[in-house]
């Protein structure tokens, strides 16, 4: 069974544009979370998605935005990036979203540097 | 806002040496999840521990959840060098569907 994948591995942006990041849950899991990845701050919740709805919602400012597509593949998009935008952003699924029991599969990760 | 904090944040130690990792909250989780990382790499399941004072083993690595759910330990005996990672414990309240993960303890094994 193939993994979570992540789509691009890297990318470079300057402050001001937005970015894309797409994640490809593992097949048959209905639940996709994202996180952000700082050496300052750690591994902080953005927000999940089932069933091509938001669940769940972290402490992020509304530039941080996803969605859910119908085959389970979500997308996170940031908008007018900021310097503090620079991270490693994870993507994790599980078959129902519940954390409780339900184990998450983290992808790779994209690691976004804003210059 | 639910705080997990990790001790110690690093590490260095020879392999063979034995380590614990202690992660405390203020709050109570209904269920706990410790991970470890790897470099380029996502958090990958290492245990989840549900039951207050339950311990849990894993070959040479053994976590335990605390009485209140409070706080949890890992332990790992006979350190090896493939043991090298950050280690992240990870809480969940209630049936709230996200993790609150810990500060992180990056470990070094060293021969």
């Amino acid at each position: 069974k193939a993994g979570v994948t992540q789509t691009p591995r890297y990318l470079i942006k300057t402050r001001g544009q937005q970015v894309t990041l797409s994640c490809s849950p593992i097949s048959g899991h209905r639940s996709v979370s994202w996180y952000q990845q700082t050496p300052g701050q750690g591994l902080q919740f953005l927000f999940e998605y089932f069933s091509e709805t938001q669940r769940n919602k972290g402490n992020f400012p509304g530039r941080f935005s996803g969605r859910q597509f119908s085959n389970s593949r979500s997308e996170m998009n940031v908008s007018t990036l900021e310097l503090g935008d620079s991270a490693l952003y994870l993507c994790a699924s599980s078959l129902y979203g519940r954390a409780w029991g339900n184990e998450q599969f983290f992808g790779p990760g994209t690691r976004l540097t804003v210059l | 806002t639910q705080l997990l904090e990790q001790s110690p944040q690093f590490l260095s130690i020879q392999e063979g040496e034995n380590l614990t990792v202690y992660c405390n909250s203020s709050s109570v989780f209904s269920s706990l999840q410790w991970y470890r990382q790897e470099p380029g790499e996502g958090p990958v399941l290492l245990v989840t521990v549900v039951t207050g004072g339950e311990v849990k083993k894993l070959k040479r690595l053994t976590f335990q959840f605390g009485d209140a759910r409070k706080d949890s330990s890992l332990h790992i005996t006979a350190a090896q060098t493939g043991d090298t990672g950050l280690y992240l414990c990870a809480g969940v309240a209630g049936t709230a569907s996200k993790l609150t993960f810990g500060t992180g303890t990056r470990l070094q094994v060293t021969l």
